[in-house]
C-alpha cells in the first residue's frame, strides 16, 4: 500500500466551485506540504504543516486554505476555483534525515482541471 | 527569493554513457541537497541527498557538492533507458523551519 495517498486523482470543476484536496499518510511523518506544478515553473510550495497546532503559508498561498485535522491528514482547499489553479497538486510528507535533511516523500498527485 | 537553477534540458546520452546533470543555488547559507527523479505524470522520487562537500556515491548515482560555488551535481553511470526522467535539484533553505525550493528539472534522454 502507497505511504502517502491523494485523492482525487483527477479532478475536473468549472469557475466558482468549492474544491477539496485530501492526502492521507501512514509514514508517521509529523510534517505536511502541499505542492503545485506547472510546466516550466517546477513545484511550488503552496502550505506547508510541522504538526496539527503549526500550518505556514508558502509562495503561492493566495486563493487556497488547508485543514490539517490529524497528524495523518493535511487537506488543500480551493474557496473558489479559478482557471488559472489548473495544475498537478502534490502532497508531500518529511521527517528529518539521519543527517538533520529534510528529506520529502511525494503522493502521486490529483490532477486538477479548472474550466 | 532563493532560486535553484537548473538547465531544462533535453539531455541527451547514449545508452551506457555518463551522463552528468547540474544545478545551481543562491542561498549561501544552504546546507541540505537532494535530488529526485520524476517520470512523466507521475510524482518526484527521492534518490540522494548529499549534506558535505565532495561526492556521495549510491550504485550508479554520485551526487557532487561544492558549497563554495553553490553548485550541485548528480552523474549516472552506465545510463540505460530507464533512467529517461525529470531530475529535480532540491536545496534546503537556511532560513530556518526546512523549507525546500526546488529547481524546474532537467529532462533526461538515454538513447537506446
Amino acid at each position: 500500500d502507497a505511504d502517502v495517498t491523494q485523492t482525487p486523482r483527477n479532478r475536473i470543476t468549472k469557475t466558482g466551485k468549492r474544491i477539496m484536496l485530501e492526502c492521507s499518510q501512514t509514514k508517521g511523518h509529523d510534517r505536511m506540504y502541499w505542492y503545485r506544478q506547472d510546466p516550466g515553473l517546477g513545484l511550488r510550495l503552496i502550505y506547508y504543516s510541522f504538526d496539527v497546532k503549526d500550518i505556514n503559508k508558502g509562495e503561492i498561498s493566495d486563493g487556497y486554505s488547508v485543514s490539517r485535522q490529524a497528524q495523518a491528514k493535511f487537506s488543500l482547499s480551493l474557496e473558489s476555483a479559478i482557471p488559472n489553479q489548473t495544475a498537478l497538486y502534490f502532497c508531500a510528507t518529511s521527517e528529518p534525515g539521519t543527517s538533520g535533511g529534510n528529506e520529502q516523500f511525494f503522493g502521486p498527485g490529483t490532477r486538477l482541471t479548472v474550466l | 527569493q532563493k532560486e535553484v537553477e537548473q538547465n531544462s534540458g533535453p539531455l541527451s546520452v547514449p545508452e551506457g554513457a555518463i551522463a552528468s546533470l547540474n544545478c545551481t543555488y543562491s542561498d549561501r547559507g544552504s546546507q541540505s541537497f537532494f535530488w529526485y527523479r520524476q517520470y512523466s505524470g507521475k510524482s518526484p522520487e527521492l534518490i540522494m541527498s548529499i549534506y558535505s562537500n565532495g561526492d556521495k556515491e549510491d550504485g550508479r548515482f554520485t551526487a557532487q557538492l561544492n558549497k563554495a560555488s553553490q553548485y550541485v551535481s548528480l552523474l549516472i553511470r552506465d545510463s540505460q533507458p530507464s533512467d529517461s526522467a525529470t531530475y529535480l535539484c532540491a536545496v534546503e533553505d537556511s532560513g530556518g523551519y526546512q523549507k525546500v525550493t526546488f529547481g524546474t528539472g532537467t529532462k533526461l534522454q538515454v538513447i537506446p
